[in-house]
């Protein structure tokens, strides 16, 4: 059993460059998120999505776009690569919208480390 | 935005010794997870606590959430190298929302 997988794990893009950062979750979760994670700060939420077909942002979604055409997938999309984007990408999955109460677990892929020069 | 402030930020404790993390908020929560991060790795949770006041605990780990759920410690007895890691809160407010902390990074010397 695979959980959450993303790829890549390492990207270097320049100003201006476009890319896609892929997330795929085998567990039949509804619930998948896309959270950043600067250093020495804690995720903050860019997008999430309830079910396939329905996304919404999250507390930093500028500059990024995400879509949901199966239950399985939810690509995370930087248009206009700019310096500020350069993070840790995580992805996460959950089985209810409980996860966003709290009270339900998120499963977290392993991450992408993007640097933008 | 709901801030979490969580102390120390970073931690280096010998083998043995005890040890107690906070994470503090202006802001009330429905919930209150705690959650280990290993380098490369995503988080993982640990427990949630959902009652103000409740007491968790998992093996040598002691979870506690504030009577006004502000605010959670967690307590680790007899840190073991295998307690290395990022310890991280995250507090619920409102579906789909979990606002993390900063992070508190422990090191456990053999």
């Amino acid at each position: 059993n695979a959980g959450v997988t993303q790829t890549p794990k390492f990207r270097i893009l320049k100003i201006g460059q476009s890319m896609t950062l892929q997330c795929t979750q085998d567990m039949n979760h509804n619930y998948m998120y896309w959270y950043r994670q600067d250093p020495g700060m804690g995720l903050k939420l860019i997008y999430y999505s309830v079910g396939a077909g329905i996304t919404d942002k999250g507390e930093v979604p500028n500059g990024y776009n995400v879509s949901r055409s199966t239950t399985e997938d939810f690509p995370l999309r930087l248009e206009l690569a700019a310096p500020s984007q350069t993070s840790v990408y995580f992805c996460a999955s959950s089985y209810s919208l409980l996860a966003g109460l709290g009270t339900d677990t998120q499963y977290f892929g392993p991450g992408t480390r993007l640097t933008v020069l | 935005t709901q801030l979490l402030e969580q102390s120390p930020q970073f931690l280096s404790i010998q083998e043995g010794e005890n040890l107690t993390v906070y994470c503090n908020s202006s802001s009330v929560f429905s919930s209150l997870q705690w959650y280990r991060q290993e380098p490369g790795e995503g988080p993982v949770l640990l427990v949630t606590v959902v009652t103000g006041g409740e007491v968790k605990k998992l093996k040598r780990l002691t979870f506690q959430f504030g009577d006004a759920r502000k605010d959670s410690s967690l307590h680790i007895t007899a840190a073991q190298p295998g307690d290395t890691g990022l310890y991280l809160c995250a507090g619920a407010a409102g579906a789909n929302n979990l606002f993390f902390g900063t992070g508190t990074r422990l090191t456990v010397i053999p």
